[in-house]
């Protein structure tokens, strides 16, 4: 079945640090990609998406690249800020476009 | 402005009372779903719905019933609240109006503690 494995945290980083959280997925077909955000006390907000292999979502600094080929979407940013953390979510979805299956969360802090 | 709502944000209650989570959006989407977030944050999918008479289990076990009367209505009901089902609850909404197919806006949440 369907799945994602996203790397366990907590993130630990200092204020424009590079960040990368990892997210691997099993998926029949061609699924479409998502990160969400959940910041304290507030339910998720989407982040990026990607919806086919090879494009490349960006929002807010950060970016993630569809890999068909490693079954990866890899989440990055260049500098991070104190305002960034939060916990983060990878998810799929399937071509027939059923409710999302989430990974389990990693949770980054940024201290300055 | 186009939003999805969840009241009450949080509740406390004690065993064997009934309640009900609301939860509504002014999207106009016809998909609607219930997440149940345990306290290692992980999401899982409790229920669903494709529209106004459609209502499905998802992957997660749960006690709870929904009800999707109307599009912009999709209420989560206890019959009688355990210790168990302490978690936060997420609804989210989905549509093609959303202007990105497939694309799940979500409520802030209900935090639910059972005594």
């Amino acid at each position: 079945g369907n799945s994602v494995t996203q790397m366990e945290g907590p993130v630990t980083l200092s204020e424009e640090a590079f960040l990368t959280i990892n997210c691997t997925y099993t998926a029949t077909g061609y699924p479409s990609l998502f990160w969400y955000v959940q910041y304290p006390g507030e339910g998720l907000q989407l982040l990026l998406k990607a919806t086919k292999a090879d494009d490349k979502g960006s929002n807010k600094g950060f970016e993630a690249t569809y890999r068909k080929e490693t079954t990866s979407f890899h989440l990055e940013k260049g500098s991070v800020q104190v305002s960034d953390s939060a916990v983060y979510f990878c998810a799929l979805q399937n071509q027939a476009g059923t409710a999302l299956i989430f990974g389990k969360g990693t949770t980054l802090s940024v201290s300055s | 402005e186009a939003d999805i709502y969840q009241t009450p944000r949080y509740l406390v209650i004690g065993t064997g009372k009934k309640i009900t989570l609301e939860c509504s959006q002014t999207m106009g989407h016809d998909k609607m779903y219930w997440y149940q977030q345990d306290p290692g944050m992980e999401l899982h999918l409790i229920h669903y719905s494709y529209g106004v008479n459609s209502t499905e289990k998802g992957d997660l076990s749960s006690e709870s019933t929904v009800s999707r009367i109307r599009t912009e209505h999709f209420p989560l009901t206890l019959e009688s609240a355990r210790p168990s089902h302490t978690s936060q609850y997420l609804c989210a909404s989905s549509g093609e109006s959303s202007g990105s197919l497939n694309e799940q806006f979500f409520g802030p949440g209900t935090r639910l503690t059972v005594l």
